[in-house]
């Protein structure tokens, strides 16, 4: 177990719809990153906050966008969610914002857009 | 931006065996290295890194080696077993900003009794 964890595990949706997966990194944690796994793409890196505030932003689609709430716990938000969607989405945490420093994953969440 | 090429694809290795996975990267300001290993439906686990100020690493039965140079690092997994059976992830930090990592495309890995 990493400390980081996800809600929810799975989420099953229709096209056209809009959902939010929560991240809450582990304790002492201040920097959250979002990934996107599929079969076609691998691990890809979605974006980054850190203490509030983003930090990096990588190939994340204008439907999708993200946030870091005060108790450092971050929501992804999809919208006009499309059958390309469907993947592994994953969280991580590290202790400060360089990447030097480890990231941890969260167990994901299953996104199955039908 | 960095890209990261990762060889082979598949690995089978027979318990006991010594599997080596491969990775370069494109850019040169990249300066951490870390691999990840996956079991089928869980989250990445980080299982060893290195940084660019060191050429070696060795954690038990795992190692890692950086050629700055010819911008490469491989993973070593010595005396395998089963349980090593899975998909492994090597990554590179990208000099954008340093902020993330960029990851090879995994190779899966199955150790045979």
């Amino acid at each position: 177990d990493s400390g980081v964890t996800q809600t929810p595990k799975h989420l099953i949706t229709a096209t056209g719809q809009r959902v939010t997966l929560r991240c809450s990194p582990r304790s002492g944690d201040l920097s959250v990153y979002w990934y996107q796994q599929s079969l076609d793409q691998g691990l890809q890196f979605l974006i980054q906050y850190y203490n509030g505030e983003e930090r990096a932003k990588g190939n994340i689609l204008e439907r999708f966008s993200a946030q870091q709430f005060p108790d450092l716990h971050s929501e992804l938000n999809l919208s006009s969610l499309e059958l390309g969607d469907s993947a592994l989405y994953f969280c991580a945490s590290s202790v400060a914002a360089g990447v030097t420093y480890e990231q941890y994953f969260g167990p994901g969440t299953r996104l199955t857009v039908t | 931006g960095e890209n990261v090429e990762q060889h082979p694809s598949t690995l089978s290795v027979q318990e006991g065996d010594s599997a080596v996975i491969k990775c370069t990267y494109s850019d040169s300001a990249s300066n951490y290295f870390p691999w990840y290993k996956q079991e089928l439906g869980k989250r990445p686990q980080l299982i060893i890194d290195i940084r660019s100020n060191v050429g070696e690493k060795k954690d038990q039965r795992i190692a890692v080696t950086l050629n700055k140079t010819a911008k490469h690092f491989s993973l070593h997994i010595t005396e395998t077993q089963p349980e090593d059976s899975a998909v492994y992830f090597c990554a590179a930090n990208g000099s954008t900003g340093f902020q993330k990592l960029v990851f090879g495309t995994g190779t899966r890995l199955l150790v045979s009794p």
